[in-house]
């Protein structure tokens, strides 16, 4: 069974840093394209940054960009995300999810940021 | 950026009926369209990918039309388990972008 399980997030101060983590288990972790995706409750899902199997590769949202850093340990099946100079409006829910041919085809239960002073 | 137009925002139905939502890509997506479901408290739920090809698991009562830039996904006969958040995305682009949702609620 596929499974996601995001941690890390919390309340921050502007200007502050988190980083998440996304533990993976039930498949080849290194197989597969990983993302965060951010979601502001009652509104729709936001794809923050992606990240190719062998961690060459990088994407970012251009919100994001030059902010966060996506990075992936397949030997310990875990992402990341490194947050930094946080600002109000990335309040959110963040998940991890596991992409195939363009679709997010597995997701975590997601964690809380809330960027407040 | 592709910018992915739900409608309606909300649809009202009773259980039993059909239910059509639509979903406008502001530039063609071929057929790069993805549906997704997300009731309270959880993560979405991959329900349709290639536009029109069911995720596994996914009843056949759920099924995805179209192609370019206007997209439907219709449920012939709401179950109570299918009043939900429903979203599209796409992904035909390197920026992979989601509408807004269309909120299906019990008429």
């Amino acid at each position: 069974e596929v499974q996601l399980v995001e941690s890390g997030g919390g309340l921050i101060q502007p200007g502050g840093s988190l980083r998440l983590s996304c533990a993976v288990s039930g498949f080849t972790f290194s197989d597969y394209y990983m993302h965060w995706v951010r979601q502001v409750p009652g509104e729709g899902p936001v794809w923050v940054s992606r990240l190719n199997g062998d961690g060459s590769r990088t994407d970012y949202a251009d919100s994001v960009k030059g902010r966060f850093t996506i990075s992936r340990d397949n030997a310990k099946n875990t992402l990341y995300l490194q947050m930094n100079s946080l600002r109000v409006e990335d309040t959110a829910l963040y998940y991890c999810s596991k992409s195939v041919s363009g679709r997010f085809e597995n997701w975590g239960q997601g964690t809380l940021v809330t960027v407040s002073s | 950026e592709i910018v992915m137009t739900q409608s309606p925002a909300t649809l009202s139905v009773s259980p039993g009926e059909r239910a059509t939502l639509s979903c406008r890509a502001s530039q063609n997506v071929n057929n790069n369209l993805v549906w997704y479901q997300q009731k309270p408290g959880q993560a979405p739920r991959l329900l349709i990918y290639g536009a029109s090809t069911r995720a596994t698991g996914i009843p056949a009562r759920f099924s995805g039309s179209g192609s370019g830039t206007e997209f439907t996904l219709t449920i012939s006969s709401l179950q109570s388990e299918d009043f939900a958040v429903y979203y599209c995305q796409h992904h035909n682009t390197w920026l992979w972008t989601f509408g807004q949702g269309t909120k299906v609620e019990i008429k």
